[in-house]
């Protein structure tokens, strides 16, 4: 149980567009997800918590206008990278928490994007 | 403020020898800790937790965790490495609102 999944697992995208990122548990209702953001050789940063039904917070520093999350059912939370630059290249992880895991936080397998 | 700090950056080990991750965190209450492990290319695997309780906590794959909290700290172990627990390991610290602080983490070698 508790299997977070991610679509898609890797990308490629010209700079100036935007790109969706979908995270979604397929097997309890994430009532609470995360976003993060790791860079090679490093450890994860926190850029947003959204909860279902309500607006994202995010972390000091992340763009909200700019990396737009979406959390509108308890199964699927999506991350909008919009008008990517190289920069915004990186490893893009999310996590759930929710009934009846508690507080406990399931991964997704991680989205590569690349922007070029 | 809270923070984890993981201050083996790199670990080799010899396949079949004994295993020891440090974690130390600062966090003013009760902290709920976390191991994770990350092979290359993918997302955190969840090893072990500890909320309260017994301060020993067994995890998969024959890992372990003892809470010190006199020394601030969430030490994981392996009595016995095998090749494939090669890969990133994380220590976390999870506080009010479920937000999760990370280490930077500690790469495992294991070399035959």
């Amino acid at each position: 149980g508790a299997v977070v999944s991610q679509h898609p697992s890797w990308v490629i995208c010209k700079s100036g567009t935007s790109v969706k990122i979908e995270c979604r548990s397929l097997d309890f209702q994430a009532t609470t997800m995360f976003w993060y953001r790791q860079f090679p050789k490093q450890s994860l940063m926190l850029m947003a918590t959204s909860n279902e039904g309500s607006k994202a917070t995010y972390e000091q520093g992340v763009e909200k206008d700019k990396f737009l999350i979406n959390h509108a059912s308890l199964t699927l939370s999506t991350l909008t990278v919009t008008s990517a630059h190289p920069e915004d290249s990186s490893f893009y992880i999310c996590s759930a928490s929710g009934v009846p895991l508690g507080y406990e936080q399931y991964f997704g397998p991680g989205t590569r994007l690349t922007v070029t | 403020a809270q923070s984890v700090t993981q201050p083996d950056i790199h670990i080799t080990v010899s396949e079949g020898a004994s295993l020891e991750l440090r974690c130390n965190y600062s966090y003013g209450a009760t902290p709920y800790l976390f191991w994770y492990v990350q092979s290359p290319g993918q997302g955190l695997q969840l090893l072990l937790k500890y909320f309260s309780g017994d301060t020993l906590v067994q995890g998969i794959k024959g890992f372990e965790a003892e809470f010190k909290r006199s020394q601030s700290s969430f030490n994981l172990r392996k009595p016995s490495v095998h090749w494939s627990d090669a890969a990133e390991y994380f220590c976390a610290v999870g506080v009010a609102g479920n937000q999760f602080y990370f280490g930077t983490g500690t790469s495992l070698t294991v070399i035959p």
